[in-house]
């Protein structure tokens, strides 16, 4: 049973367009992130939340909203799409206090925008 | 803010030998944790191992370990007995311990080691 799956694993939009990235865990985690992985494979935070507060990068566009349904879900909602969007987003979880702290990610989504 | 940087962009290492992948990080906090994830062509990220800074033993996880050295803010991989399966690229993080304060909870990234694997 995976741990953090997102889901689409692949996008292609067109620029422009509005578009959802979903990410679920079932680890039981307080804490949901959104990882930005660039072309030359640098990896950036974009978003970090828990049930208490949103922290954004302050680099990210607003255009990039996220959205928590509930404890196991954040979403990655993207509106305006441009071509310099094109990325591998990734969604992880962790746990803030206790034995294990490390991040557990999901399999990624890689966003083309034509 | 906390910096983590990999001097090596690319690696290579012939099966069965031994290689090391260096990490140095800057910070001011005196706890913390650092690990190394692993990134094959499959995309997925996977923990290889963590270590904590209080703990000035260092980690292993079989045939992989680490030589951490709080004072000169260094954290390198050592990789035994290289297998073809070993071969992707290797990321360096770094987290916070200090939870009550906003982002501490995130990773900070290395710009990566891409491991090559020689037969």
């Amino acid at each position: 049973d995976t741990a953090v799956s997102q889901t689409p694993k692949y996008l292609v939009t067109q620029m422009g367009n509005d578009k959802s990235i979903k990410c679920e865990q079932n680890l039981g985690h307080d804490t949901m992130y959104w990882y930005k992985q660039d072309s030359k494979k640098f990896l950036k935070i974009m978003f970090s939340y828990n049930n208490k507060e949103l922290i954004i990068n302050e680099t990210v566009p607003n255009r990039f909203s996220p959205k928590s349904p509930d404890k196991a879900h954040l979403n990655l909602h993207i509106n305006s799409l441009e071509l310099g969007d094109s990325a591998v987003y990734f969604c992880a979880s962790s746990q803030d206090r206790g034995v294990v702290v490390e991040a557990f990610f999901g399999q990624g989504t890689r966003l083309t925008v034509v | 803010a906390q910096t983590v940087t990999q001097s090596q962009p690319e690696m290579s290492v012939q099966e069965a030998e031994t290689v090391t992948l260096s990490c140095t990080y800057d910070t001011s906090e005196s706890d913390y944790y650092l690990f190394w994830y692993k990134q094959p062509p499959s995309r997925q990220m996977i923990l290889v191992i963590r270590q904590e800074a209080y703990k000035q033993q260092n980690a292993t996880e079989n045939r992989f370990s680490v030589n951490f050295q709080k004072a000169a803010k260094s954290f390198s991989l050592k990789i035994s007995d290289s297998q073809l399966g070993d071969a992707a690229m290797y990321f360096c993080a770094y987290r916070s311990t200090l939870i009550a304060r906003g982002s501490a909870r995130q990773l900070t990234f290395g710009s990566g080691t891409q491991l090559t694997v020689l037969p």
